[in-house]
């Protein structure tokens, strides 16, 4: 399954809403996850299925599902996130990420 | 606490092989699926495959179908990953992660702190 995402990059201020978009191949209902990644540090879960916000994790985060189309929306950009966004499906035995967008100021 | 921590960084040769290991805590070991996902220099997250803890059963990405092994130490709650025929293709920060077995699904919720794996001659 082949994952894309849009746009690849993004310029973006504090206090901005950031939409990011993710595109599966085929359908994978709600197995979709999306992490935050930062230089030298682990990728950090935000969503899981879909919609779902991890413990700990802000509520100006959240995801959301149409058909093959998933998107992650960040409210009110704060400093801390700064980073590159990945999503990643686990519909049956089969897992991938997509490319990733960065978020730059 | 809730944490994986990963063995130290490793240099090897083009050709050789690396193993590197991944000690859980904090959880019940037995209800969590180890994954293994690499990051290269200036590159994305690829997903390399899993390892179920209590059966041993593996599934692997197709690209690492021929180099790929994983075993598991449920005595001491820790997964090995070994990859051979080493290329600096592989050259890479590797990290475990846990994902919760069953039929609610939370994703890959903990990770590793990751080990850089250096191919070089």
């Amino acid at each position: 399954i082949q994952m894309t995402q849009s746009p690849s990059s993004l310029s973006v201020s504090i206090g901005d809403r950031v939409t990011i978009t993710c595109r599966a191949s085929q359908r994978i209902g709600t197995f979709l996850n999306w992490y935050q990644t930062k230089p030298g540090k682990a990728p950090k879960l935000l969503i899981y299925s879909a919609s779902n916000l991890q413990g700990g994790v802000p509520s100006r985060f959240s995801g959301s599902a149409s058909g093959t189309e998933f998107t992650l929306t960040i409210s009110n950009l704060q400093p801390e996130d700064f980073g590159t966004y990945y999503c990643q499906q686990s519909y049956k035995t089969s897992y991938s990420f997509g490319p990733g967008t960065k978020l730059e100021v | 606490q809730v944490q994986l921590v990963q063995s130290g960084a490793e240099v090897q040769k083009p050709g050789a092989s690396v193993k590197v290991s991944c000690k859980a805590s904090g959880y019940t070991f037995s209800d969590y699926y180890t994954h293994w996902i690499r990051q290269a220099p200036g590159q994305g997250l690829e997903w390399m495959g899993w390892i179920h803890p209590k059966t041993g059963v593996t599934n692997f990405a197709p690209n690492f179908q021929d180099s790929l092994t994983m075993t598991r130490d449920t005595s001491n709650s820790t997964v090995y990953m070994e990859l051979s025929r080493l290329t600096s293709d592989d050259t890479a920060i590797y990290y475990c992660a846990r994902e919760k077995i069953g039929e609610t699904y939370y994703g890959i919720d903990v990770w590793g702190q990751g080990t850089t794996v250096t191919v070089s001659s």
